[in-house]
């Protein structure tokens, strides 16, 4: 398996546009979560996923940011309208077992 | 309410030097703790849980439920061993908290 696959690895993009990113799961898990990590605040989980289905959306910041799992194969984090506060990495991770989590490389996101 | 705390930011040490990176939880069920490494510009990867009371890289960390504490140690520094390490705490219903990290920079 090539382990958590995530989409765009790096993004710079204008202050006010729409932003998407993607994460593949590891293929059989049924949890995946969303995490952005600052300089700041470390790793901040956002939201995350069992069996497709939201569980925790807590720690999104705001209704600019939303997450979906249409299919166990498949999730996205999307920021609208983009602003330069949310500038970080954003890691996707799924798990089966409950605290063994597997992280993907990390979208790296600036916002101009 | 779970809180993971690692106190220093920054932490820096000469090669061959002991290292430790504080971590102190609070936890109100019994703790399942971890570390996770992140060398520069790579994914998080699991360094080494609790319960598994092993040795990797030369690293271990003993829960010490007393002090609420799970230190991270290794006697002597390597300068791979610079990273960003993240201490965690399993904290039910499948969600993992973290730390705010430490930054460890082994000086050659």
């Amino acid at each position: 398996d090539a382990g958590v696959i995530q989409s765009p690895r790096h993004e710079v993009t204008e202050m006010g546009q729409e932003v998407t990113l993607r994460c593949k799961p590891i293929s059989g898990h049924n949890s995946l979560f969303w995490y952005r990590q600052t300089m700041m605040r470390g790793l901040e989980l956002l939201i995350y996923f069992n069996n497709n289905v939201p569980i925790d959306d807590s720690g999104m910041p705001e209704d600019r940011f939303s997450a979906k799992m249409p299919n166990a194969s498949f999730s996205t984090l999307k920021i609208q309208p983009s602003e330069p506060r949310d500038s970080a990495v954003y890691f996707c991770a799924s798990s089966l077992n409950p605290g063994q989590k597997y992280f993907g490389e990390g979208s790296w996101l600036t916002v101009v | 309410a779970q809180r993971v705390t690692q106190p220093e930011k920054l932490l820096s040490v000469f090669k061959g030097a002991p290292v430790e990176l504080k971590c102190n939880y609070s936890y109100s069920g019994s703790p399942e703790l971890f570390w996770y490494v992140q060398y520069s510009r790579q994914r998080l990867q699991l360094l080494l849980r609790h319960i598994s009371r092993e040795s990797i890289k030369g690293f271990t960390a003993d829960l010490n439920k007393g002090e609420t504490s799970f230190h991270l140690k290794k006697p002597f520094a390597q300068e791979e061993d610079s990273a960003m390490y993240y201490c965690a705490l399993n904290g039910g219903a499948n969600n993992l908290f973290f730390g705010t990290g430490t930054r460890l920079t082994v000086i050659p």
